[in-house]
């Protein structure tokens, strides 16, 4: 079972330059999900999907859009990077209903120059 | 904005030892989870916390969750070097719109 699947797992981006992450699930799960993580700080929403055709912000969203292509599909768009945005990103999805917890992918690298 | 505090923030401990990890949050909350995240990885939960008084355990962990105190708990008994990962709390409530809110995370070390 692949889960939650992230692409690419690292990169390098200089100043200024664009960038999209990609995230795919196989749960057929409503809800998907982009935080960052960086030292210290825990993992801070950065946008939301509740269900296929909705997104929303969550704590940290300014340098971001995202895009809900399908169901199972969630990508995290940086327009121009800043070395601000040099982090760890992770995706994760979870039925919309209910209580359970979320699921993550493994992480996308990201370090900006 | 619901507001997660846990601590500590790092814990050092010897094998065989016990310890308590807190997690206080600031509002209302009808659901509280447990995830662990060993360096370099992904995260993984562990427990799911839904009323008053729960508590679960699997192995040397046990979660437990006081609503009325805005507080959970996360109790190694007997620590294990296997143990030696970082652990968050993370709390929601339908009324935020399915967001999810993560404590700072506490890095566990466990020494032999």
């Amino acid at each position: 079972n692949a889960g939650v699947t992230q692409t690419p797992k690292f990169q390098v981006l200089k100043t200024g330059q664009s960038m999209t992450l990609q995230c795919a699930q196989d749960m057929n799960h409503n809800s998907m999900y982009w935080y960052r993580q960086d030292p210290g700080m825990g993992l801070r929403l950065i946008y939301y999907s509740a269900s296929e055709g909705t997104t929303d912000k969550g704590e940290v969203p300014n340098g971001y859009n995202v895009s809900r292509l399908n169901k199972r599909e969630f990508s995290l768009r940086l327009e121009s990077a800043a070395p601000s945005q040099t982090s760890v990103y992770f995706c994760a999805s979870r039925e919309y209903l209910g209580n359970q917890p979320q699921h993550f992918g493994d992480g996308t690298r990201l370090s900006i120059l | 904005e619901l507001k997660v505090e846990q601590n500590p923030l790092f814990l050092s401990m010897q094998e065989g030892k016990n310890y308590t990890i807190y997690c206080n949050y600031s509002t209302t909350s009808d659901r509280l989870y447990w995830y662990r995240q060993d360096p370099g990885k992904s995260l993984e939960s562990l427990f799911v916390l839904l009323s008053n008084g729960a508590v679960k355990q699997e192995g040397r962990l046990m979660a437990s969750l006081d609503t009325k105190a805005r507080l959970s708990t996360l109790h190694i008994t007997a620590a294990v070097h296997d143990l030696s990962a970082t652990y968050f709390c993370a709390v929601g409530h339908a009324n935020t719109g399915n967001q999810f809110y993560f404590g700072t995370g506490t890095s566990l070390t466990v020494i032999p």
